[in-house]
């Protein structure tokens, strides 16, 4: 079983619907939880990030954490077609300067 | 733009070749990651470089090898290359603070043929 298990994809959905993307994981040392973005042919860039368990939300982005069933999800808002690239979920077990256990990233496309 | 860099953008080269990957992190970051990106694996955590150190190791195979100059930029060396060494290559830098906090590069495609 891998670390982190992130359900591929391609994700299509229509302008304006609400997205569900989620990661499990195995490793319940991991306390720090990132959702990164990546566009086609550029770098991952880092969108959201929670501690330990709970929710977060930034604009139309919310993310979950949910510890005990190792579980957590990413919810985008009204999608729009700039939302339209790569998410990979990231986990650590320190905030100190340690590598990232990246999900393989599922696609999404929004469609106008 | 993140503020690092990466060259060259791309490479192509022959099996049993060696190439060396270069990587500059954002001003002040000591921290140096690299990682290696395949359809099949996804973003697979390579080697860490703190202020010159290595710090921590992954799925690094013998062939490639890394250093982290005075400077602090990286480079990341993989030689004896084989197909399946072709990739994308991402260099990702972090301060003193928090390690969640990655800056990724443009990344370098590699492929062997």
């Amino acid at each position: 079983q891998k670390e982190v298990e992130q359900d591929p994809g391609p994700l299509s959905v229509p302008e304006g619907a609400i997205v569900s993307l989620n990661c499990t994981y195995s490793n319940s040392a991991f306390q720090y939880f990132m959702w990164y973005r990546q566009y086609s042919r550029k770098g991952p860039e880092l969108l959201m990030y929670t501690y330990s368990s709970g929710n977060k939300e930034d604009g139309r982005f919310t993310a979950q954490v949910d510890k005990s069933s190792k579980y957590i999800s990413l919810f985008i808002r009204d999608s729009q077609p700039s939302d339209s690239a790569t998410y990979l979920c990231a986990m650590s077990a320190s905030s100190g300067n340690t590598p990232l256990v990246f999900g393989k990233g599922t696609r999404l496309s929004v469609i106008a | 733009d993140s503020g690092v860099t990466q060259t060259p953008k791309h490479l192509i080269t022959a099996t049993g070749q060696r190439v060396t990957l270069r990587c500059s992190p954002r001003s002040g970051d000591l921290s140096v990651y690299w990682y290696q990106q395949s359809l099949d694996q996804g973003l697979q955590f390579l080697i860490q470089y703190y202020n010159g150190e290595e710090r921590a190791k992954g799925n690094i195979l013998e062939r490639f090898s890394a250093q982290q100059f005075p400077d602090l930029h990286s480079e990341l060396n993989l030689s004896s290359l084989e197909l399946g060494d072709s990739a994308l290559y991402f260099c990702a830098s972090s301060g003193s603070g928090s390690s969640y906090e990655q800056y990724f590069g443009p990344g370098t495609r590699l492929t062997v043929t």
